[in-house]
């Protein structure tokens, strides 16, 4: 089945500095990829959803990537800031599942 | 914006008892999702569902029962808890159909002792 590894577990970055996250996975069906936040004591938020036939992806400072070649999806915070400090997931999915699997996740933190 | 509410928040069970923990969504979405969520290891799919009726065995299965009774409502089923499944629980809604956003509860935190 499918595997997904994300890396780095922790990431602490200063006010303004970029922050990214690395997701690789095993399935070549896999069609369909999200990043989540969670914040303390909360449920997951999506934060942003790309299919395959994407490549790249902006929305207010976050920037996804997808390199289907090696099986790669990144997640760039661009100018992070103290709200940004959470837990982010990337989630993936193939085309012939339902079932979604998610990364083990990414303690950010974000210093002022 | 999607609602899906869990129900308890908080429970305490005894090794051996029988708890439920219920999730209900006003989303009208076919699929809904358990999910564990332990350090170390991420979200880990328990069981899932594509609508009333039906329900799938995830990746660790083995412990638990679901039921998914109506499109709204999933519950998960531990006949016999152990110490091992204390954990924090979410349950997931979402559509098929190229859109694989999931929506999610707060989370159960479940401690079995």
């Amino acid at each position: 089945g499918e595997q997904v590894e994300q890396r780095p577990p922790h990431l602490s970055v200063r006010e303004g500095d970029s922050a990214i996250i690395i997701c690789t996975y095993t399935d070549s069906a896999t069609a369909y990829f999200s990043w989540y936040k969670q914040e303390a004591g909360a449920g997951l938020q999506l934060l942003m959803s790309v299919l395959s036939n994407v490549d790249r992806k902006e929305e207010q400072g976050l920037t996804v990537l997808l390199n289907k070649k090696d099986k790669r999806l990144s997640l760039n915070l661009t100018a992070a800031h103290p709200g940004d400090s959470a837990v982010y997931f990337c989630a993936v999915s193939a085309s012939n599942t339902d079932k979604v699997v998610f990364g083990t996740g990414t303690r950010l933190q974000v210093s002022p | 914006e999607a609602a899906v509410t869990q129900s308890p928040r908080n429970k305490v069970a005894v090794t051996g008892g029988k708890v439920t923990l219920s999730c209900n969504q006003t989303n009208n979405h076919n699929n809904m999702y358990w999910y564990r969520q332990d350090t170390g290891h991420g979200l880990r799919l328990i069981h899932y569902s594509y609508g009333a009726g039906s329900t799938e065995k995830g990746d660790i299965p083995d412990g638990y029962k679901a039921s998914r009774p109506s499109q709204e409502n999933f519950s998960l089923i531990l006949e016999l808890a152990t110490p091992s499944q204390t954990s924090v629980y979410f349950c997931a809604s979402g559509n098929r159909g190229g859109d694989e956003r999931l929506f999610f509860g707060h989370g159960t935190k479940l401690s079995v002792l």
